[in-house]
């Protein structure tokens, strides 16, 4: 299957600093990408759903101006969350979609984000 | 909101064959059940999918009735490694949907 990477694995920040995570996919062109939040013990919740080249579409709670999303290319989608508190501190995770047979789902292996 | 019920939790001998049940009363004609497993910390990875007709890969087995109201996936064989959370969810394929994940369920294989 196609292969989605994140960057990085893990980042530890301190509380009011911003930090930026990558997701790539790596041999298709990912039309959308989905970000996803996961705290400990619990599913994962859609944040948000980017298209190449227009404006995330954020879930309803998610705060459009903190957790910052830019699918600026085919193959690259960033997600910024901007002055970090303790409680962003969660595992997110990407996934990537892109057409025809590459409307399945392919999902990052996840960041680790620790915010002190 | 997830449109699928699974049971929390479950154990499974290893070797044995697993079972992971799956309810999805509501899910509409065009739509698809795919089954997702999470290991610790962990993306998630996908084990099969399909829309009416039973399916089998190199993984695991999906069973799904003629109503489609529900689904079981088979692990033939067990192993410890096995041991994640299993999600059922159902989606439609091609438009770009995303993918809503429940609670799953936590399967743990014993030796």
């Amino acid at each position: 299957g196609a292969v989605v990477s994140q960057h990085p694995s893990w980042v530890i920040c301190k509380s009011g600093t911003s930090v930026k995570i990558e997701c790539r996919s790596l041999d298709f062109q990912a039309t959308t990408m989905f970000w996803y939040r996961q705290f400990p013990k619990q599913s994962l919740m859609l944040m948000a759903t980017s298209n190449e080249g227009s404006k995330a579409t954020y879930e309803q709670g998610v705060e459009k101006d903190k957790f910052l999303i830019n699918h600026a290319s085919l193959t690259l989608s960033t997600l910024t969350v901007t002055s970090a508190h303790p409680e962003d501190s969660s595992f997110y995770i990407c996934s990537a979609s892109g057409t025809g047979e590459s409307y399945e789902q392919y999902f990052g292996p996840g960041t680790r984000l620790t915010v002190t | 909101d997830a449109k699928t019920t699974q049971p929390t939790s479950m154990d499974c001998a290893e070797g044995r064959a697993a079972n992971l049940p799956c309810n999805h009363s509501t899910i509409s004609g065009n739509e698809y059940v795919y089954w997702y497993r999470q290991i610790h910390s962990q993306g998630p990875q996908y084990i099969i999918h399909g829309l009416k007709n039973n399916e089998t890969n190199e993984m695991a087995s999906l069973i799904i009735t003629e109503d489609r109201k529900s689904s079981t996936l088979i692990l033939p064989h067990a192993t410890l490694r096995d041991t994640a959370v299993y999600y059922c969810i159902v989606r439609y394929l091609y438009n770009n949907n995303d993918m809503r994940f429940g609670a799953g369920t936590r399967l743990t294989v014993k030796p």
